[in-house]
């Protein structure tokens, strides 16, 4: 049973440079949920897509965009990056019901 | 949505039962309680989550009180492979409902 599907796993970037992180649901799941987690932190809400649509947006700027597909799976898209951005990348799927299957992550690296 | 407040951190000896407590005394009427952990590196795993009646699996116990502004996590017997962030989330039971992490309370399993 395939779980949720992050990719790249790592990823080195320059400052001012974009990034397109990859993510594939848990069968069955058609709600994406996007956080960034840095060093020591608990995980923080970028935002949440169902039906391709972005339903819910946590406290990021705009350079962070997102999209979802027919199939459910997700791109989390930073514009502009800076060296603040450097955190782990999670992607999460859900039905609604019931708990979120993370991902192992994206380790974003900016230089 | 409602915030939780856990300790940041608790230890507890190796085959006893480890007891993480959570307020979230804002919580509304259609909100569920939430629980996860996150072993070092990894993404957060879903454990357990309720309503307002007791709940049990695989994994853990929870316990929310009558008024609901409160829970417990049990681990009824800790092993060392336990030592992780647990996270206390709350959160509507729909597609709309995102779920926002605090810092967590880390739990270290000592022989």
């Amino acid at each position: 049973d395939a779980g949720v599907t992050q990719s790249p796993t790592h990823l080195i970037k320059t400052r001012g440079q974009q990034v397109t992180l990859r993510c594939s649901p848990k069968s069955g799941h058609d709600t994406v949920s996007w956080y960034q987690q840095a060093l020591g932190q608990g995980p923080q809400f970028i935002f949440q897509y169902y039906e391709e649509e972005e339903r819910q947006r946590g406290n990021f700027p705009d350079r962070f965009s997102g999209h979802q597909f027919p199939n459910y799976s997700s791109e989390l898209n930073v514009n502009a990056l800076l060296l603040g951005d450097s955190a782990l990348y999670l992607c999460a799927s859900s039905t609604g019901r019931g708990g979120y299957t993370f991902g192992s992550g994206t380790r974003l690296t900016v230089v | 949505d409602a915030k939780t407040t856990q300790p940041p951190s608790m230890d507890c000896a190796e085959g006893r039962a480890a007891n993480l407590p959570c307020n979230h005394s804002t919580i509304s009427g259609n909100e569920y309680v939430y629980w996860y952990r996150q072993i070092h590196s990894q993404g957060p795993q879903y454990i357990i989550h309720g309503l307002k009646n007791n709940e049990t699996n695989e994994m853990a116990s929870l316990i929310i009180t009558e008024d609901r502004k409160s829970s417990t996590l049990i681990l009824p017997h800790a092993t060392l492979r336990d030592t992780a962030v647990y996270y206390c989330i709350v959160r509507p039971n729909t597609n709309a409902g995102k779920s926002t992490f605090g810092d967590g309370t880390t739990l270290t399993v000592k022989p």
